[in-house]
């Protein structure tokens, strides 16, 4: 099984909105509602943010939002703060009863 | 509040086997799902597999025929065991807790190096 795609890299101004992409095929994302979204910070255990596409953990900021449509789901951060700074994995449920990460995007808040 | 501890050896010599154990405290091992994971130094998380006691598992296809995990419900741990290990392998190890199709818990984890 293949990594899903996500940009390498992204960035927005303290304040305003950065979206990043996680891009799979058919067998993963195109086919289960089970997308999840990690945040990770430098020498960090990664943090869930967004589980079942959409879906947040208690204690998560509405600032984090996620979406999905056909083979590409997507977290968007709204309202920049500095400590959003961070790399961002995205997971998706697969079929086999497999689970398959993104590649990861770093964040960087301008 | 769930707080895993992964723990083994820190070096282990090529085609060796890795071991490493996750002390569970603030859920019992017996009625959860939990996996491991990796991530490179400096790259991207990789999932190993996950289990649901007392017999429930799931693989990565690419570790399969390497890739062992068991719950000592007694110890309340999770213990993944890796064989036939090379360079490749040097990582950091999770342990996390599944929920709902996703991973909810994360420990510290710990960094293995394969190298003689």
């Amino acid at each position: 099984q293949s990594a899903l795609t996500q940009p390498p890299s992204a960035s927005g101004s303290l304040g305003q909105s950065v979206t990043i992409s996680c891009t799979g095929t058919r067998s993963d994302v195109g086919l289960y509602n089970y997308v999840s979204w990690f945040q990770q910070h430098p020498g960090r255990a990664p943090k869930l943010l967004i589980f079942k596409v959409s879906n947040r953990p208690s204690g998560v900021p509405d600032r984090f939002s996620g979406s999905k449509s056909g083979n590409t789901a997507s977290l968007t951060v709204s309202g920049l703060q500095a400590e959003d700074e961070a790399d961002y994995y995205c997971s998706s449920f697969a079929a086999g009863s497999n689970y398959v990460f993104g590649t990861g995007t770093k964040v960087t808040v301008l | 509040q769930v707080h895993l501890q992964e723990s083994g050896p820190r070096l282990v010599n090529p085609s060796g086997t890795l071991s490493l154990t996750c002390t569970v405290s603030g859920a019992p091992a017996s009625r959860n799902w939990w996996s491991w994971a990796r991530q490179p130094p400096g790259k991207g998380l990789e999932w190993i597999g996950e289990i649901h006691h007392p017999g429930t598992t799931n693989y990565n296809p690419s570790l399969r025929s390497r890739a062992s995990i068991l719950v000592d419900e007694s110890k309340n741990q999770v213990s993944l065991s890796l064989e036939s290990v090379s360079a490749a392998d040097t990582a950091i190890y999770y342990c996390v807790r599944g929920f709902d199709n996703s991973f909810d818990d994360w420990g510290q984890g710990v960094l293995v190096t394969v190298s003689s």
